[in-house]
């Protein structure tokens, strides 16, 4: 079957870095995605990943290793506005978007 | 302001009703995705359109019937629902289906309680 896995929950202080892993085991692989999402609003596009390596935009960056099925999420200079859900989605080989459960981050001053 | 909107945004109804949840996406998009959100799962993908034509159809309960009248709509229909079926409903869309990088663009959600 085909699997995605985060942890439920973090916590971070603010102004602090975090960092939000996931593991992906799909049949075959075409990108993967991180979202955002704040409680009781729609999930938001942060980053897209379809190559090894790291890209960065800002405050937010995201790293995707194909040969370890792993990506994490990495979140600088906290803020408060930071605390919400991270969805990480894969792109199957039929193009089909799997999500894990999301990581809930909680920021604490 | 994401393009795509949903009403209503709440939604309560008894398990003899009958409603419906409408999607709008002003993005010009070409694929609109409904999925189901409960707590602490992964979304769940319930329907795919694409061009107006029904491209995926993930094992949902024939009491949710889905209805794309063109490119820019998506409905959801319910009848006779179960109290399980009480979850968050996301409307989504995205510029084409079946593309890698092709992120999606979520409306903001229905909340159904089923009773």
């Amino acid at each position: 079957g085909q699997n995605i896995d985060q942890p439920t929950e973090m916590t971070a202080t603010e102004g602090a870095i975090v960092q939000i892993n996931c593991t992906y085991q799909t049949s075959g692989f075409n990108g993967l995605f991180w979202y955002q999402q704040h409680a009781g609003e729609a999930p938001t596009f942060l980053s897209y990943n379809v190559l090894d390596g790291l890209e960065e935009k800002g405050r937010f960056s995201s790293f995707l290793s194909r040969s370890k099925g792993y990506s994490y999420l990495l979140l600088k200079e906290l803020q408060m506005k930071d605390s919400a859900s991270y969805l990480c989605a894969v792109t199957d080989s039929n193009y089909q978007l799997i999500w894990g459960a999301g990581t809930k981050l909680i920021i604490k001053p | 302001e994401t393009g795509v909107t949903q009403t209503p945004r709440h939604l309560v109804m008894g398990m003899t009703n009958k409603k419906s949840l409408k999607c709008e996406q002003h993005l010009g998009h070409n694929a609109m995705y409904w999925y189901k959100q409960s707590a602490k799962k992964p979304l769940e993908l319930m329907f795919v359109y694409s061009l107006e034509e029904r491209v995926e159809n993930n094992s949902v309960p024939s009491r949710f019937s889905p209805e794309c009248p063109n490119s820019s709509h998506l409905f959801l229909h319910l009848h006779t629902l179960q109290p399980e079926d009480s979850a968050l409903y996301l409307c989504a869309s995205s510029q084409d289906w079946g593309t890698s990088g092709s992120e999606q663009y979520f409306g903001p959600g229905t909340r159904l309680t089923v009773t």
